[in-house]
């Protein structure tokens, strides 16, 4: 069974900080996702990911198989990234994109 | 191009009440999806609809829920009897084929129940 694992649970940074949110999971996956979501709001795919590494304006994601890790880094971070970040994945799900499993996300705060 | 439309945004209901909740895919956009999310747990995977099909019923609940993508018109998402721990947010997603691993899923604003 897959169980994805996500650090910290709660992070708080200054505005201009660089952020590093961690995800950990227990089976082999082909893709992994990366999603932003606004308290009270939808969700946004930020990325998706199978290998190596991506890069969208401030944010960067990347992703170790071998190690079943990947990172979604933001730079010169701002009050606007606050939001919960949630990464998924397919493992167990013969490779469907849908059938996600979750973690529970990561609130971040960035303070002015 | 509108993105993923879901509605109500907020619906309460009281035990014993049924609640609808609608979901329309984006343009061009034939497979929906449906998440739930409980208060402090993460999203879980509910249903997949094609027009009027349902491909993947194995993350709803056996009893009382029920999932419908008609030829026209929105997917819909039916709780009947609903109980206080039917209370979650309630995510619609669409792709426009399957999403297997060539394709993201974009996501609606959700609908978030509240049982009384």
């Amino acid at each position: 069974k897959n169980e994805v694992e996500q650090s910290p649970q709660n992070l708080t940074a200054q505005e201009g900080e660089f952020i590093t949110i961690n995800c950990s999971y227990s089976v082999g996956i082909s893709a992994l996702h990366w999603l932003q979501q606004h308290p009270g709001g939808g969700i946004v795919s930020l990325f998706m990911l199978s290998s190596g590494k991506k890069k969208h304006g401030r944010l960067i994601a990347t992703i170790n198989i071998q190690e079943k890790h990947s990172s979604l880094h933001i730079t010169a971070s701002h009050p606007r990234d606050s939001a919960v970040y949630i990464c998924a994945t397919n493992g167990d799900s013969g490779g469907s994109n849908y059938k996600l499993t979750f973690g529970k996300g990561t609130l971040l705060t960035v303070n002015p | 191009n509108a993105g993923v439309m879901q509605n109500p945004r907020h619906l309460v209901r009281r035990r014993g009440q049924e609640a609808r909740l609608r979901c329309s895919p984006m343009k061009g956009h034939s497979h929906v999806y449906w998440y739930r999310q409980l208060p402090e747990e993460g999203l879980k995977f509910m249903v997949y609809l094609q027009k009027e099909n349902i491909i993947d019923e194995s993350g709803m609940p056996k009893e009382r829920f029920s999932a419908e993508f008609p030829k026209e018109g929105p997917s819909i998402l039916r709780i009947q009897q609903v109980v206080r721990g039917d209370s979650a947010a309630y995510f619609c997603a669409s792709s426009p084929r399957l999403a297997l691993n060539t394709g993201e899923l974009f996501f609606g604003e959700g609908s978030r129940l509240t049982v009384l």
